[in-house]
């Protein structure tokens, strides 16, 4: 079946524009969530969607990031006002709140690179 | 403060012979580990996970032994394949109900034929 995507695979943006990300999860998972690796570091938490509830932000580095899931599935990551340090790879992964919900999987990622 | 350690950024095994990656941990209340694998320009893939109730969990080439007392885990993979080359993560969940996940910052795996 058909895995997670993202899409744009690659976007080059100028210091200060606002920037959309988007993720497709896997159909039927509940479970959604942000991540970002900078070069070099591990992955690092952004945001969490499960189902209706609230989400987790806590792992957003400031308030130019946010996030939407709309009708359960689809998500957008938004970054206004881009700084250079905010050049990452931005990977989504999803998860079945059913069996196994600790296994996440990935997308391919967007890299993003702030100029 | 980095929860999950991996302390080699590389290794280099030949092929044929075990690879070992090692991860440290300093919270004892992460439910469940994992490991992911990662090759340039692709996102991370899911290997296998272990239960923190588990001592080992074993799938085909993979193996990963959790050591709670040392609160270690390690990835055991024999024999090594050329197409293992690649980065590896370790990946804790659970801290007080979360979700997400703590990597490590990855150990380069190269197989050398």
């Amino acid at each position: 079946g058909a895995g997670v995507s993202q899409s744009p695979s690659n976007k080059v943006t100028e210091k200060g524009k606002d920037v959309e990300l988007r993720c497709d999860p896997i159909s039927g998972h509940t479970a959604l969530y942000w991540y970002r690796q900078s070069l070099g570091q591990g992955l690092e938490f952004l945001i969490y969607f499960q189902g209706n509830s609230a989400p987790d932000k806590s792992g957003l580095p400031s308030d130019r990031f946010s996030a939407e899931r709309t009708g359960g599935s689809v998500s957008t990551l938004t970054i206004q006002r881009t700084q250079q340090e905010d050049s990452a790879v931005y990977l989504c992964a999803s998860s079945s709140i059913a069996g196994r919900p600790h296994e996440q999987y990935f997308g391919p990622g967007t890299r993003l690179t702030v100029t | 403060d980095q929860q999950v350690k991996q302390n080699s950024p590389s290794l280099s095994v030949q092929e044929g012979r075990i690879s070992i990656l090692n991860c440290d941990y300093t919270n004892s209340m992460f439910d469940y580990f994992l490991w992911y694998k990662k090759y340039p320009a692709e996102g991370p893939t899911f290997l296998i996970s272990i239960s923190s109730i588990k001592d080992k969990n074993e799938d085909g080439r993979f193996t990963v032994f959790l050591n709670k007392s040392a609160k270690h885990l390690s990835l055991h993979i024999v024999p090594s394949q050329p197409g293992d080359s690649a980065v590896y993560f370790c990946a804790a969940r659970g801290v007080q109900g979360a979700q997400k996940l703590v990597f490590g910052q990855g150990t380069r795996l190269t197989i050398n034929p």
